[in-house]
């Protein structure tokens, strides 16, 4: 079972906006809309902020939101806060009626 | 307020057993599927098993198929997961949480499963 990739590590200025991306294959990203994004900071539990590629929790600020193109789902962080400073992990249904979580990404809000 | 909470992690030497519970609260159980999820110190998210509502499907990943076991009880609110035959690449924080609609939005505090001789 290959592993979505994502980039090690993204960064950006307080207001700026960044993207993460999530790149599997036609057997498990680009198979259907069961992708999904979970923040997770030092020592908490993942939490969810985009599930089915952009439905967004009603807690989770607007600011996040969720998109896809073929293989490849994206991660949008726009009007960047110190407080978003956390790792990022997509999760993708797969045609093998599993899930496989990416190589996540470390944010750094500089 | 949906809870989950894990209990029966410890340390358990390389070949051994050990089963993980977790418990469900504050949410109609028996009418999502569960999964486990974990993660090994300083990495990355990895699923392990899921669970259908009725307990008659279960999915492993490859990495632990023919050595872990998942179940549920939805008269009691618990899933289950063996784990035998546990590697020293087992260890990790072992997550359950709640699924559905290809996501998982509620997540237990973890329960850690060490593996060492």
């Amino acid at each position: 079972q290959s592993v979505p990739t994502q980039p090690p590590s993204v960064s950006g200025s307080p207001g700026q906006s960044v993207t993460i991306s999530c790149t599997g294959t036609s057997s498990d990203v680009g198979s259907s809309n069961r992708v999904s994004w979970y923040q997770q900071t030092p020592g908490t539990v993942p939490k969810l902020i985009i599930s089915e590629v952009y439905n967004r929790p009603s807690e989770v600020p607007n600011r996040f939101s969720g998109s896809k193109s073929g293989n490849t789902a994206s991660l949008t962080i726009s009007g960047l806060q110190a407080e978003d400073e956390a790792d990022y992990y997509c999760c993708s249904y797969t045609t093998s009626l599993t899930y496989v979580f990416g190589t996540g990404t470390k944010l750094t809000v500089l | 307020e949906v809870q989950l909470v894990e209990s029966g992690g410890g340390l358990v030497q390389p070949g051994g057993s050990l089963r993980l519970s977790c418990a469900g609260s504050g949410f109609t159980f028996s009418g999502y599927p569960m999964h486990w999820v974990r993660q090994a110190p300083g990495k990355g998210l990895e699923y392990v098993s899921a669970i259908t509502t009725d307990g008659s499907g279960t999915f492993y990943a490859s990495s632990v198929k023919g050595r872990f076991t998942i179940s549920r009880d939805n008269s009691k609110s618990m899933v289950y997961l063996q784990m035998g035959s546990l590697r020293i690449e087992d260890m990790a924080v072992y997550y359950c949480a709640r699924g559905g609609r290809g996501s998982y939005d509620y997540w237990g505090q973890g329960t850690l499963v060490t593996v060492s001789s």
